[in-house]
């Protein structure tokens, strides 16, 4: 099955620098790669996605790249403000061939006033 | 309006007993999920329904059994509770790509 790494675990950034979270993937077939962010006390909601056929895409202040032939995509915040701080997710899957999204284990980011 | 619900919030319990969590949504997806989180914050997939049908069912024990009566409703029964059912319990639920996520059932086993 799919294996998602995220590095790293922790990020600690001061408020108006960049943060960037990487994470790798096994399974070539996969085709959807969305980021979720998840609040204290919430459930994870999704930030931004991209899909297999697009290597770069941007919202605001946060970007996501993937590298298909390297088989691994990254998260960009930009001018980090306090209530970025949260649980990012990255996840993968190969919808809709298959209706399983693995996540990688997370990384608590605290954006430091 | 809510979106994906979950009841209840918060659910303290002794080891041995049963308990139930319900999960509706009201966005008219036809697949939902549900996710355990650890104390890790991992997110593993349990089981996914489409439909009311059973499509994915992850290595979980029998002691778990989720059940949908229909589209908009996914139930979780957790048998004979132990102390490492303790998590935070989330549904989900999507018609495709982008899955919706409930606010979560923290379950604490004494």
């Amino acid at each position: 099955g799919e294996n998602v790494e995220q590095h790293p675990s922790t990020l600690s950034v001061q408020e108006g620098d960049s943060a960037v979270i990487k994470c790798t993937y096994s399974d070539s077939a996969s085709n959807y790669f969305p980021w979720y962010k998840q609040e204290l006390g919430k459930g994870p909601q999704l930030i931004i996605d991209i899909r297999s056929n697009v290597g770069e895409k941007k919202d605001q202040r946060i970007a996501v790249t993937l590298n298909k032939t390297a088989k691994h995509f990254s998260l960009h915040i930009t001018e980090t403000q306090p209530e970025d701080s949260a649980v990012y997710f990255c996840a993968a899957s190969k919808w809709p061939n298959d209706y399983k999204l693995s996540f990688g284990a997370g990384t608590t980011v605290t954006v430091r006033a | 309006d809510t979106a994906v619900s979950q009841t209840p919030k918060y659910l303290v319990t002794q080891m041995g007993n049963d308990k139930s969590i319900k999960c509706e949504q009201n966005l008219g997806h036809d697949t939902m999920y549900w996710y355990k989180q650890d104390s890790k914050k991992f997110l593993k997939i349990m089981f996914s329904y489409n439909n009311k049908e059973l499509i994915i069912n992850e290595t979980v024990p029998n002691r778990f059994s989720p059940k949908s009566p229909d589209k908009a409703h996914l139930n979780l029964h957790i048998n004979s509770l132990e102390l490492g059912d303790s998590a935070v319990y989330f549904c989900a639920s999507t018609t495709g790509y982008e899955q919706f996520f409930g606010p979560g059932t923290r379950l604490t086993v004494l």
